[in-house]
C-alpha cells in the first residue's frame, strides 16, 4: 500500500518555509526523501532510520515518528531550487525494497 | 563518476517490436533496479538485483524481462508491449539494499508503445 503524502502541491515565495508529510499504514524500518524536477530524475534528500540515525543534506532537515509510522520533510528559507515534487519512499520491515509516496508538487516563485 | 547512464532516452516501439533498454553505473554499487514511473505519478518498482541476482520482481508481466550480465550492467528486455506500458523507466543503483542506502538514478527512457 502507498505511503500517502500531504499537502498534495504547494505554492511557496522564496524565503518562505514548508512541510512536507509522508505517512505509512506499515511498520517501518527507514524513510527515504527524493525530489524529482521534470524531466529529471529523482535526486536523493534524506534518510531516516528507525533508532534515529539520519543521513542526508546539511540544508535540508526531516523527522521520522516510528510509532506513528510518519515522516516530514522541513524545507526553510525555500529557494527557486526547490521547485520539484518531492517522494518518501518508505521501508517496511525486511522488504529491502522502498515504496515510493503519492507525491507532493512544490512551486516557488520570486 | 556518481552517474547512472540509461539508453536510449527515447523510444518508439510497436506491439510486436522486441527491444531492450539499457543502465550502466561504474560506482560499484551490488544493488540495481528497474522503475516505471507515470505521469504524475511515483516510482513503482520492478525488479531489483542484489549482487546480480534478481532479488524482487514485483510480480511484473513477463513481457519485461531483466537481465544483469555483470556488476555494473543492468538491461530490461521488451516484447510485445501493450500501449499502457507506455512509461518512464528509471534505472537506479544503490551500494546495498533500501536501508540507510540512497538510490542514485538514470536520467530514463522514456517509452512509448503504439
Amino acid at each position: 500500500q502507498q505511503p500517502v503524502q500531504s499537502p498534495q502541491a504547494v505554492i511557496l515565495r522564496e524565503g518562505e518555509d514548508a512541510v512536507i508529510n509522508c505517512s505509512s499504514s506499515k511498520a517501518l524500518y527507514s524513510v527515504h526523501w527524493y525530489r524529482q524536477k521534470h524531466g529529471e530524475a529523482p535526486v536523493f534528500l534524506m534518510i531516516l532510520l528507525k533508532g534515529g540515525e539520519q543521513k542526508g543534506h546539511d540544508k535540508i532537515s526531516a523527522s521520522f515518528n516510528e510509532k506513528k509510522q510518519q515522516s516530514s520533510l522541513y524545507l526553510t528559507a525555500s529557494q527557486l531550487s526547490y521547485s520539484g515534487t518531492y517522494f518518501c519512499g518508505t521501508e517496511a520491515g525486511t522488504a529491502s525494497k522502498l515504496t515510493f509516496g503519492t507525491g507532493t508538487r512544490l512551486q516557488v516563485t520570486l | 563518476d556518481t552517474e547512472v547512464t540509461q539508453t536510449p532516452k527515447h523510444l518508439v516501439m510497436g506491439m510486436t517490436n522486441k527491444k531492450s533498454l539499457k543502465c550502466e553505473q561504474h560506482m560499484g554499487h551490488r544493488a540495481m533496479y528497474w522503475y516505471k514511473q507515470k505521469a504524475k505519478k511515483p516510482p513503482e518498482l520492478m525488479f531489483v538485483y542484489s549482487y546480480e541476482k534478481l532479488s524482487i520482481n514485483e510480480s511484473v508481466p513477463s513481457r519485461f524481462s531483466p537481465e544483469c550480465p555483470n556488476s555494473s550492467l543492468l538491461n530490461l528486455h521488451l516484447h510485445a508491449l501493450q500501449p499502457e506500458d507506455s512509461a518512464l523507466y528509471l534505472c537506479a543503483s544503490s551500494s546495498g539494499l533500501a536501508g540507510y542506502n540512497e538510490q542514485f538514478f538514470g536520467p530514463g527512457t522514456r517509452l512509448t508503445v503504439l
